[in-house]
Order: C-alpha cells, then sequence, then structure tokens
C-alpha cells in the first residue's frame, strides 16, 4: 500500500543550526502538507503546497521556514536557526481530493 | 481564527461499551470533516470522513454531522482495548487547502 515517507526519523540538532525534514508523498497525490506536533500538544498545520507553491501557511509559518519540491518526489521542510521550542514531531501529508495520509514523522531535538 | 474544540478527556468506558466523541468548529464555510486516530508517540491514522449532514457507518464506527450547529461527533461501538488512543477531530476550510485539527480527546477501553 503507498504511504508517505518521510526521513531522518530523529534528528537532533543544536541551536541555531539549519535542518532540512524530507518527505516523499504518495506518488499520486497532488496536495502536500506540513504539520507540527509539540510533545503532548494538538497538531499544528504549518503550510500547505500545491502546484509548486504554497497555497496555506498558517502564523506558525514564518520566515524561519520554508518549504521546497526540488524534484518530482521530494517535498523538503527547511527550518532555519533552529530554536529550542522548535522541538516537536514534525509529520509531512498528502493527499488527493480529500483524505490526507500522514508520513510516520520526523522527531526533531533542539538541545 | 478557525477553531476546532474538543473536551480533551480522558474518556473512559468499559469494553463492549459505545464511546461518543464530539467536535465543535468555528469556520461555517468548512466542508469536510475527519476523524483520525493517534497512538502515543504514532502519526494520525484517519479513521472516517463525512461530507454531508446525518450520519455515516463504517463497521463500528459512525460518525455524525451537523453542519447547522456545526458539530461533528464519532460513535465507537462495542469498544475494545485496542481502541484507546487519542482522537482527533479535523475540518478542511472551503478552499480544500487547510486542513485544521483539534487537541484529541484521549479515550480509554477498560477491560
Amino acid at each position: 500500500e503507498p504511504e508517505v515517507t518521510q526521513t531522518p526519523s530523529h534528528q537532533v540538532t543544536q541551536m541555531g543550526q539549519e535542518v532540512i525534514l524530507r518527505c516523499v508523498p504518495i506518488s499520486n497525490h497532488l496536495y502536500f502538507y506540513w504539520y507540527r506536533q509539540i510533545l503532548g500538544q494538538k497538531v499544528e498545520f504549518l503550510v500547505s503546497f500545491y502546484n509548486n507553491e504554497i497555497s496555506e501557511k498558517s502564523e506558525i509559518f514564518d520566515d524561519q521556514f520554508s518549504v521546497e519540491r526540488p524534484d518530482g518526489s521530494n517535498f523538503t521542510l527547511k527550518i532555519r536557526s533552529t530554536k529550542l521550542e522548535d522541538s516537536a514531531m514534525y509529520f509531512c501529508a498528502s493527499r488527493t481530493v480529500r483524505e490526507l495520509f500522514f508520513g510516520e514523522g520526523s522527531r526533531l531535538t533542539v538541545l | 481564527q478557525k477553531e476546532v474544540e474538543q473536551n480533551s478527556g480522558p474518556l473512559s468506558v468499559p469494553e463492549g461499551a459505545i464511546a461518543s466523541l464530539n467536535c465543535t468548529y468555528s469556520d461555517r464555510g468548512s466542508q469536510s470533516f475527519f476523524w483520525y486516530r493517534q497512538y502515543s508517540g504514532k502519526s494520525p491514522e484517519l479513521i472516517m470522513f463525512i461530507y454531508s449532514n446525518g450520519d455515516k457507518e463504517d463497521g463500528r464506527f459512525t460518525a455524525q454531522l451537523n453542519k447547522a450547529s456545526q458539530y461533528v461527533s464519532l460513535l465507537i461501538r462495542d469498544s475494545q482495548p485496542s481502541d484507546s488512543a487519542t482522537y482527533l477531530c479535523a475540518v478542511m476550510a472551503y478552499n480544500n487547502n487547510d486542513m485544521r485539527f483539534g487537541a484529541g480527546t484521549r479515550l480509554t477501553v477498560k477491560p
């Protein structure tokens, strides 16, 4: 069964460093998303991406964040100058019509 | 502000009972409504979705939608200990690009 894959599963970084989280959406999906879940808290929408551009972003998604689809399969989230409060699980998701399917997540730990 | 509200719980039911989970949303233009299940440390897993007012049944699960009241619910019949998880209500906006989640209701099914 097709699935959304994310790498790395866990990344530890020092405060101020840049991280790139990678996602391979399901192949025939057209809409891509990044969500964040801080431990014990709700799943928070960051950004949606369609037709090679951002279609919607939340108030969390500020200049520290960027997304890119560098080739036909990967979808990346870049976090610049990481802060302690960026420590969270980051989920990539994709969909065709309506149903959203999630990857297993990338856990980011900022020290 | 697009809000999705759920009782955080915990909701505890005995095995075999019906569990009832509720969700309200603020964006009257919302079109699609989803229930996800999230086990601790895992990604959200789609259980079912509903678009039209009324009930939709899938196995032991029934979703109910009332757009006039901006209310969606999930009933789990014959609850099993394996149903113990956090249940997330998600609402997709009219533009179909923005899906927002509630904080989730933690359900415990006791043997």
